[in-house]
C-alpha cells in the first residue's frame, strides 16, 4: 500500500526555520519526480518545488532561496528546508508523487498534509 | 509562468443536475491538464488527467475535454459525494500551476 507521511509542520515565528518531512512507503522516492504543493488557509492550490529521479531541483519564485528540497534514499523521504519563513508561508503543505505514463502526467498520490503557521 | 482560469468560482446545483466547469490556460498546454477534487480537511484527488483520461476507480459520470487553451470538466448527474472544490492543473511545464478553484455547493 502506498503512503506519504508528512510531519515537521508546526508554529514558528518570522524569519525562523523549519523542516519538513514526506515518509514514503509503497515506491522508491529516488525513482520519482517528488513535489511539495502548499495551501494557505481557506485558499487554493500552490505548487512549491521538485526534486526530479535525477536528483535536480525546482522552485516556485515564490520561495527560490529560502526554500531547498531534498531527499534520503535511505530512509526513502523527502523533506522541505523553510528557512526566512513569512506569515504569507503560512499554509498546509502536501507532498505529492508525480506519475508519468507515456505523454501525461499528473499527481497521483498525495500525503495528508501538515500545518504550518508563520507568527509571531 | 501559465495561468489558470476557472470558471465559475462557485456552482450552486442540486443532485441530479449536470454541472460544467470551465478551465483556461494563458498559452497552449497541449492535454497536460488535469482536474482534481478537494474536500474540506483532505487531500486533493485526481479525477481527470491529459485533459480527458478518467483516473482509474472514479466513476464514469466524471468526464473531461479540451486541449490547448480551453478545457471543461462535466459531471454528467450529480450525487451527494460530489460537494467539493475542483481544481485544474496544468503539467505542461514548470512551474506547475493551479486553477483558483470551483466550490461546488448544494442547492
Amino acid at each position: 500500500e502506498v503512503q506519504l507521511v508528512e510531519s515537521g509542520g508546526g508554529l514558528i515565528q518570522p524569519g525562523g526555520s523549519l523542516r519538513l518531512s514526506c515518509a514514503v512507503s509503497g515506491f522508491t522516492v529516488n525513482n520519482n519526480y517528488m513535489s511539495w504543493v502548499r495551501q494557505a488557509p481557506g485558499k487554493g492550490l500552490e505548487w512549491v518545488s521538485v526534486i526530479f529521479s535525477g536528483g535536480s531541483t525546482y522552485h516556485a519564485d515564490s520561495v527560490k532561496g529560502r526554500f531547498t528540497i531534498s531527499r534520503d534514499t535511505s530512509k526513502n523521504t523527502l523533506y522541505l528546508q523553510m528557512n526566512s519563513l513569512r506569515a504569507e508561508d503560512t499554509a498546509v503543505y502536501y507532498c505529492a508523487r508525480e506519475y508519468l505514463t507515456g505523454s501525461s502526467r499528473y499527481f497521483d498520490y498525495w500525503g495528508q498534509g501538515t500545518l504550518v503557521t508563520v507568527s509571531s | 509562468d501559465i495561468q489558470l482560469t476557472q470558471s465559475p468560482s462557485f456552482l450552486s446545483a442540486s443532485v441530479g443536475d449536470r454541472v460544467t466547469i470551465t478551465c483556461r490556460a494563458s498559452q497552449g498546454i497541449s492535454s497536460y491538464l488535469a482536474w482534481s477534487q478537494q474536500k474540506p480537511g483532505k487531500a486533493p484527488k485526481v479525477l481527470i488527467y491529459a485533459a480527458s483520461t478518467l483516473q482509474s476507480g472514479v466513476p464514469s459520470r466524471f468526464s473531461g475535454s479540451g486541449s490547448g487553451t480551453e478545457f471543461t470538466l462535466t459531471i454528467s448527474s450529480l450525487q451527494p459525494e460530489d460537494f467539493a472544490t475542483y481544481y485544474c492543473q496544468q503539467l505542461n511545464s514548470y512551474p506547475y500551476t493551479f486553477g483558483q478553484g470551483t466550490k461546488l455547493e448544494i442547492k
